[in-house]
């Protein structure tokens, strides 16, 4: 059965740095979707990705985070300048027709700032 | 700003037991309701998906209501086995966002 995969598992980086965490949706699916989870937190959306533009974003993603389709199989999404409030679990999921059809979610990338 | 709650935050239940999970939201213009599962530090599962026009959907063991005008769905599962045992979380998709749920961590215990 297709799933959504992410890479690294897990990333730990220094305050400030960038990072880029990958996602490869399933194949045929066009809506991308980024969420986070904080620990003990809810999950939170941060970002819908249709047709090569973003076409809805959350009050968390703000000017730090960009999402990018850099070939038509990977996803990903780049923090510029990490902060320690930025350590969460990131979620990509996938839908095949858009935002009112069901989410797949990928097993997400723990990341961890230091 | 849509606010979504589920009660209990956690329940526990023998095995074979019947039980339905809460799930309330503060605004009812919604396009859907998703149920999803998590498991300990793994990613979420999709279980029902139900349309703002529908009232209920059903997948083996599992029932979804949804009572929009009442900001209201249950998730009713029907003879619970100990695999059955994770977080269920409740996220209802508005206009810009989807938005979750804390969850209800269920325990089904042999």
């Amino acid at each position: 059965e297709p799933e959504v995969t992410q890479t690294p598992s897990h990333q730990v980086t220094q305050m400030g740095q960038e990072v880029i965490l990958r996602c490869v949706p399933i194949s045929n699916h066009l809506y991308f979707y980024w969420y986070r989870q904080i620990l003990g937190q809810k999950v939170e959306f941060l970002v819908s990705f249709y047709n090569n533009e973003i076409s809805e974003k959350s009050e968390i993603f703000d000017d730090q985070f960009s999402v990018e389709r850099p070939d038509g199989s990977n996803f990903t999404l780049k923090i510029r300048s990490t902060k320690l409030e930025d350590s969460a679990m990131y979620f990509c999921a996938s839908s095949l027709r858009g935002p009112g059809d069901t989410q797949y979610f990928g097993p997400g990338t723990r990341l961890t700032v230091l | 700003k849509q606010e979504v709650t589920q009660i209990p935050a956690a329940l526990s239940v023998p095995e074979g037991e019947n039980l339905v999970l809460n799930c309330s939201f503060t605004d009812s213009a919604i396009y859907n309701l998703q149920w999803f599962r998590q498991d300990p530090g793994k990613g979420l599962t999709s279980l029902l998906l139900i349309q703002s026009s529908q009232r209920e959907q059903t997948s083996g063991r599992l029932n979804a209501s949804l009572d929009k005008s009442s900001g209201r769905s249950t998730l009713y599962i029907a003879a619970s086995q100990p695999g059955d045992s994770a977080t269920y979380l409740c996220a209802v998709k508005g206009d810009n966002d989807m938005r979750f749920g804390a969850g209800t961590r269920l325990t089904v215990k042999p």
